[in-house]
Order: structure tokens, then sequence, then C-alpha cells
């Protein structure tokens, strides 16, 4: 079956302490993302990467990694986690950054306390 | 910054109503509009691209139009059903950029 699969689908963690939040789509798709999204703020991108190797920032990018070392891999990495990355993480991807639909993963709950 | 705009923010119908909701993007340097369906613990799922002025693009009861020298597009529902309450997602590209998504329509519809 064709999906972006995330994982974890819940993470409650303290602050300070180092977390990844892996992506994974089986689509051979080009184009990954990654997005929170907040109550009122709609969904922001954090990063995305156009294929292997190619990563680049998206709106609120501060306090998240990311890598691109295989094409189905796009790991999100908090070093420091703080309070305010408490919220809902989606990862997608696409065949290609042109007219292509994103493919969701299921969501990623994180609270940092 | 680039600014997509939806409007209402949220919309309660009777079943069998039929509704629309807008999307604003700049119409300069204009590459693809999407359109997703959010339902509540769930993940969004693509509905329409569409990258030609003039384009319409139609899914069972669902239908979108797109006007790109003006910059908006319309997402219409046709007797709408309980199973369409949700939150429907606009996200516009310009040439060149990522994404950019609006903030959505909650739509609600009851029986």
């Amino acid at each position: 079956e064709a999906q972006v699969t995330q994982n974890p689908r819940y993470l409650i963690t303290v602050t300070g302490k180092k977390l990844t939040v892996t992506c994974s789509q089986n689509m051979n798709h080009e184009y990954m993302s990654w997005y929170r999204q907040d109550p009122g703020l709609g969904l922001r991108q954090i990063y995305y990467s156009m294929n292997v190797e190619v990563t680049d920032k998206g709106d609120v990018p501060e306090g998240y990694k990311v890598s691109r070392k295989e094409k189905r891999n796009f790991p999100l990495i908090l070093e420091s986690p703080s309070p305010n990355q408490t919220s809902l993480y989606f990862c997608a991807s696409s065949l290609s950054l042109s007219n292509s639909p994103l493919h969701f993963g299921n969501g990623t709950r994180l609270t940092v306390t | 910054i680039l600014n997509v705009e939806q409007s209402p923010q949220s919309l309660h119908v009777q079943e069998g109503d039929s509704t629309n909701f807008t999307c604003s993007f700049p119409s300069s340097n204009f590459y693809a509009l999407h359109w997703y369906r959010w339902e509540t613990a769930k993940s969004p799922e693509a509905l329409f691209v569409m990258t030609l002025n003039g384009d319409e693009k139609k899914k069972g009861r669902i239908s979108a139009t797109l006007n790109t020298k003006e910059g908006y597009s319309y997402l219409y529902i046709k007797g709408s059903q309980p199973e369409d309450s949700a939150t429907y997602l606009c996200a516009f590209r310009q040439a060149g950029t990522a994404l950019i998504f609006g903030k959505g329509t909650t739509l609600s519809v009851s029986s």
C-alpha cells in the first residue's frame, strides 16, 4: 500500500531531550516536507527536500533539523526541544514539486514539558 | 511573505444544502493551487491540483474553479452530507517556491 509513515504517533518529552520523528514513504517520491499545525495558524512548513541531499528551510525552521540521505526517509530532529515546539506535526511527500498532490502521514502529536 | 486567505473560517449548513468557500492568493507568478480535505483525527487528503486559469475540477459532489488572473479559487459542495464535515484547506504555489497553506474553512453539516 502506498503510504507515508510517521513515527511515533504520540510523544511526550521534556525540555532539552533530543528527539527524532521519523518519516518514510514507499512511493519513490522526490519531494518531502514537514509541517506543524497549531490552532489558528494553519499548516506551516518547517523544512522541505526536493531530492536526496537537498533540503531547504520553510517558514518556521528554527529549532529543527532534517536530513535526506535516502529518497524514502526524511527524519525531523529536535536537538533541544522547548515547550513552544508542542504541536501536531505532519510529514508529506509528492512525486515532484510540480503538479503532484501531497500525500500526508498520520501525524505526530508532540508535547514538550 | 506570501499570504493565502480562506473564507469563511467556519460554516454550518443543513444536510442537502449546497455551499461554497473561497481561497484567495497572490495573482503573480502563479504555478499551482491545491485543495485538501482534512477530517478530524485524520490527515489531509488531496482533492484537486489546479494549474491553468479557468480550470474546473470535479470529484463527485465536490467541484472547484480557478481564476489565476484575479487570484481566487472556489470550492463547491453540492447537496452537503454529514460525511462532508471537515476542514477544507487550499494551498498555493508560485514558480520556484514551496506550497503555502491557508488556514482552512471548517464545514459542519448537520442532519
